[in-house]
């Protein structure tokens, strides 16, 4: 199975700040078939993108979504109060599907 | 809106068959798939399986030889079991629309395994 590796695992920033976030697979991910989801505390976690840089429904064009391959980056351009959270990539395009260990963004 | 909201009896005992249902409401369970996932401290995320509402499904392998997934589209429901569970089993269960690409998700609910 593809394996996902996120980096940084925290990233502590200012509102307002720009937030850079990355995915590496172990394994080209078949036709970009990556997803970003958000998940705050106590919730379950939240559709972004979808492959690779396709924004879900509702998503604000603060977030944007890029890569292929084996490497993906998703950035926030300006960091508001309700952005900090916790992002996870999944790939989908093998199976099993599978998800990264995730990024915390905290408010520094 | 559609939601999605999990229920289940609470703490299974070790050995013991863990039984989780979705319950679908505000849209028709037919023409998806459903998917159900769990998250624990010490596996992350990690997808079970999904069933098409007309009742192919498709198991992690991990899980495969445990894992029963079935629907109820009469109830708007869909349901797991795992069975021959362990602590590490312990997990928040999610339910969600979609087989891979999860769209929509439940809350969620802790599922702890404790003799």
């Amino acid at each position: 199975e593809i394996v996902l590796t996120q980096s940084p695992g925290t990233l502590s920033l200012s509102p307002g700040e720009r937030a850079t976030l990355s995915c590496r697979a172990s394994q080209s991910v078949s036709s970009s078939y990556l997803a970003w989801y958000q998940q705050k505390p106590g919730q379950a976690p939240r559709l972004l993108f979808y492959g690779a840089s396709s924004r879900a429904t509702g998503i604000p064009d603060r977030f944007s979504g890029s890569g292929s391959g084996t490497d993906f980056t998703l950035t926030i351009s300006r960091l508001e109060p309700e952005d900090f959270a916790v992002y996870y990539c999944q790939q989908y395009g093998s199976s099993p599907p599978t998800f990264g260990g995730g990024t915390k963004v905290e408010i520094k | 809106q559609v939601q999605l909201q999990e229920s289940g009896p609470g703490p299974v005992k070790p050995s013991e068959t863990l039984s989780l249902t979705c319950t679908v409401s505000g849209g028709s369970i037919s023409s998806y798939y459903w998917s159900w996932i769990r998250q624990s401290p010490g596996k992350g995320l990690e997808w079970i399986g999904y069933i098409y509402y007309s009742g192919s499904t498709n198991y992690n392998p991990s899980l495969k030889s445990r894992v029963t997934i079935s629907v109820d589209t009469s109830k708007n429901q869909f349901s797991l079991k795992l069975s021959s569970v362990t602590a590490a089993d312990t997990a928040v269960y999610y339910c969600a629309r979609g087989s891979w690409l999860l769209t929509l998700w439940g809350q969620g609910t802790l599922v702890t395994v404790s003799s």
